[in-house]
C-alpha cells in the first residue's frame, strides 16, 4: 500500500540552529514529492516539490529538502530557523493525482 | 484574492443537520481535489474532480456524503445527517493541470454537536 511517514511527532529547536524533518515514503515507483508548512487555523502553504531531475531542491522561506531513492527518503532542512518557522510539516506523495500525507511533524522553536 | 477560497470557515452544526462547504478554485484550475483532515492528523483525501467530471470519490466515508462541481468551477461538499465523527476541518484543493503542485485553501472547520 502507498504510504508516507514522518517519524517525527515533534521537534523543538532553538532559533538560528538548523532543522531536519525526516520522511519516508513507500510507493511502486517513485512518487511525486512535497512539503507543506501549516500555521495553526490556515491550510497547507507549499514549500516545495520534487518531480525529477536535481534531487536537492530548494523551496521558499529557505528550505531545501534532499530526495535519496535508495531510502526511499525526503528529508526537509533548513540551516538556520526563525521563530516564525514554528508550524506543523507534511510532507505528502502523489502516485497518480491524489495526495497521501504524512501524520505531520510540530516544529517549536524557543528563544 | 487569487487563491483557493473556503467558506464558511467555520460550521457548528447539531447531529443530524445537513452542511454545505463550498470551494472556489484558483481561476483556470480544472483539477479540484476535497480532504479531510482530522485533529493531529494529515489530510485523507475523499474525492476530485476534473473540470465537472467526478473521477474518483473513493475517500468518501459514507454515502452521507456528496460533493458536486456543476460548471466546473465551484464546488460544493456536501454531509447529510451528520455525526460526531464528521467533526473535522476539510481542505479544497485546485491545481492547473498535470505535474502541477495542489494549492489549498485555508479550510472549513465542521464542529458536530
Amino acid at each position: 500500500a502507498q504510504s508516507v511517514t514522518q517519524p517525527d511527532i515533534h521537534i523543538t529547536v532553538s532559533e538560528g540552529a538548523s532543522l531536519e524533518l525526516r520522511c519516508n515514503y513507500s510507493y511502486g515507483a517513485t512518487p511525486y514529492l512535497f512539503w507543506y508548512v501549516q500555521s495553526p487555523g490556515q491550510g497547507l502553504q507549499l514549500l516545495l516539490k520534487y518531480f525529477s531531475g536535481d534531487t536537492l531542491v530548494q523551496g521558499i522561506k529557505g528550505f531545501e529538502a534532499e530526495f535519496k531513492r535508495s531510502q526511499s527518503s525526503f528529508n526537509l532542512r533548513k540551516p538556520s530557523v526563525h521563530w516564525s518557522d514554528a508550524a506543523e510539516y507534511f510532507c505528502a506523495a502523489e502516485g497518480d493525482y491524489k495526495l497521501s500525507f504524512g501524520a505531520g511533524t510540530t516544529v517549536t522553536v524557543r528563544a | 484574492g487569487a487563491g483557493v477560497s473556503q467558506s464558511p470557515r467555520y460550521k457548528v452544526a447539531k447531529r443530524g443537520q445537513d452542511v454545505a462547504l463550498r470551494c472556489d478554485p484558483i481561476s483556470g484550475h480544472v483539477s479540484l481535489f476535497w480532504y479531510q483532515q482530522a485533529l493531529g492528523q494529515g489530510p485523507e483525501f475523499l474525492t476530485y474532480f476534473q473540470n465537472e467530471a467526478q473521477l474518483d470519490k473513493s475517500g468518501l466515508p459514507s454515502d452521507r456524503f456528496f460533493a458536486e462541481r456543476p460548471e466546473g468551477s465551484v464546488s460544493t461538499l456536501k454531509i447529510q445527517r451528520t455525526q460526531q465523527e464528521d467533526s473535522a476541518v476539510y481542505l479544497c484543493a485546485t491545481r492547473e493541470g498535470r505535474n502541477q503542485p495542489q494549492h489549498f485553501g485555508d479550510g472549513t472547520r465542521l464542529s458536530i454537536l
